[in-house]
């Protein structure tokens, strides 16, 4: 069984802090997808990272992929309220082209 | 652009009862996806669809059944419901399996 893990569970920070969540397993992807979604609606895709060492910053967030394509990480500088959600990754699987997501990290920012 | 559209948004069921989630896309995309996501907790496959007249088991694919007789829709089929079937339904579509998956807005399905 593959499995994405990601870390921490939970996350709950005061606005303008700093933090990163990461995404990790055993396999290796081909690439790597990051989605966000907020209360009430459907995930929607954030970046997607492909090759092994990667980094893609999209405003104040930074993606990065593992050199060995088995892991990756998010960075957000100076996090606000609005950056509240769930943020899921998912691997695309090396052999057969099929997704696997995590189970998430929820951050919660508090104003 | 519509994208993905997922009916009802809400449902409230009674053991036993039936119903049919539905869900279309106006993308062409030849892959459509089921997910369940529990309270707090991430996405589970419960049956995906790599083009019309193709259907294939998930994770989670016990109590449900699909069907994809068009590109364009894929619907999910509740036959006896069950209180453990109580969570939020998205549907997701994608042109290809490794590309990424552009999600609905969720049904919200409890059975009491």
């Amino acid at each position: 069984t593959q499995l994405l893990e990601q870390s921490p569970q939970f996350l709950s920070i005061q606005e303008g802090e700093n933090l990163t969540v990461y995404c990790n397993s055993s396999s290796v992807f081909s690439s790597l997808q990051w989605y966000r979604q907020e209360p009430g609606e459907g995930p929607v895709l954030l970046v997607t990272v492909v090759t092994g060492g990667e980094v893609k910053k999209l405003k104040r967030l930074t993606f990065q992929f593992g050199d060995a394509r088995k892991d990756s990480s998010l960075h957000i500088t100076a996090a606000q309220p609005g950056d509240t959600g769930l943020y899921l990754c998912a691997g695309v699987m090396n052999r057969d082209d099929k997704i696997i997501f995590g189970k998430g990290t929820r951050l919660h920012i508090l104003p | 652009n519509a994208g993905v559209t997922q009916t009802p948004k809400f449902r409230i069921l009674k053991i036993g009862q039936s119903m049919t989630l539905q869900c279309t896309q106006d993308m062409n995309h030849n892959y459509m996806y089921w997910y369940r996501q529990d309270p707090g907790m991430g996405l589970k496959l419960i049956y995906y669809s790599v083009g019309a007249g193709i259907t294939d088991k998930g994770e989670v694919p016990n109590g449900y059944n699909v069907s994809r007789s068009t590109t364009e829709d894929f619907p999910l089929r509740l036959e006896l419901a069950a209180p453990s079937q109580t969570s939020v339904y998205f549907c997701a579509s994608s042109y290809a399996g490794w590309q990424p998956q552009h999600f609905g807005d969720g049904t919200r399905l409890s059975i009491l």
